[in-house]
């Protein structure tokens, strides 16, 4: 069965509104979660890394501010793309290790295709 | 900072064949693994095989395989006994201390009929 709920798997929203992608552990406590940007035909990007009960790391040329990220339990990390625009249109997609961390193989959420209209 | 290259784009083979999908990096780190991940059109990211650095003996499942050369700091695919259902988009990514993968750019597989 799955490992990782990742909520909505598709969303349509109009430009200057907020949306929220849910990224669940299901069958055991995550540490640490990732988010990834995929844009059509290209590779993953890491976004940040999200670490339960700390602010998330960005990487360079990501908006923290435009870019919310919330771990606040070991099961849990939500992405929330504020005041979003036409170019933040993508697939994003999270991605799981545990406890076990470097010995644990990453899990990945199925993706959020976000459509800014 | 660790860079993975993928340099073939798109690759095509015939069904039953064997291809092989090629994949280096570079990393100053000592101790990582190194994954290849398939992409279908559904965008699940599944992981086809991963490889740990300290090991010398390549990974297999099943009809995938890797050739592991640390020192060329190189991580080929192979695909033996290609089948329809392995066209994909095949991504080689790393990881290192920090956990987070690296990824290459992918190459997408066509398997003909």
């Amino acid at each position: 069965g799955a490992v990782v709920s990742q909520h909505p798997s598709r969303v349509i929203c109009k430009s200057g509104t907020s949306v929220k992608i849910e990224c669940r552990s299901l069958d055991f406590q995550a540490t640490t979660m990732f988010w990834y940007r995929q844009f059509p035909k290209q590779s993953l990007m890491l976004m940040a890394t999200s670490n339960e009960g700390s602010k998330a790391t960005y990487e360079q040329g990501v908006e923290k501010d435009k870019f919310l990220i919330n771990h606040a339990s070991l099961t849990l990390s939500t992405l929330t793309v504020t005041s979003a625009h036409p170019e933040d249109s993508s697939f994003y997609i999270c991605s799981v290790t545990g406890r076990e961390a470097y010995n644990s193989p990453l899990h990945f959420g199925n993706g959020t295709r976000l459509t800014v209209t | 900072a660790q860079t993975v290259t993928q340099s073939q784009p798109e690759m095509s083979v015939q069904e039953a064949e064997t291809v092989t999908l090629s994949c280096t990096y570079d990393t100053s780190e000592s101790d990582y693994y190194l994954f290849w991940y398939k992409q279908p059109p559904s965008r699940q990211m599944i992981l086809v095989i991963r490889q740990e650095a300290y090991k010398q003996q390549n990974a297999t499942e099943n009809r995938f395989s890797v050739n592991f050369q640390k020192a060329a700091k190189s991580f080929s695919l192979k695909i033996s006994d290609s089948q329809l259902g392995d066209a994909a988009m095949y991504f080689c990514a790393y990881q290192g201390g920090s956990e987070k993968l690296v990824f290459g750019k992918g190459t997408k597989l066509t398997v003909n009929p």
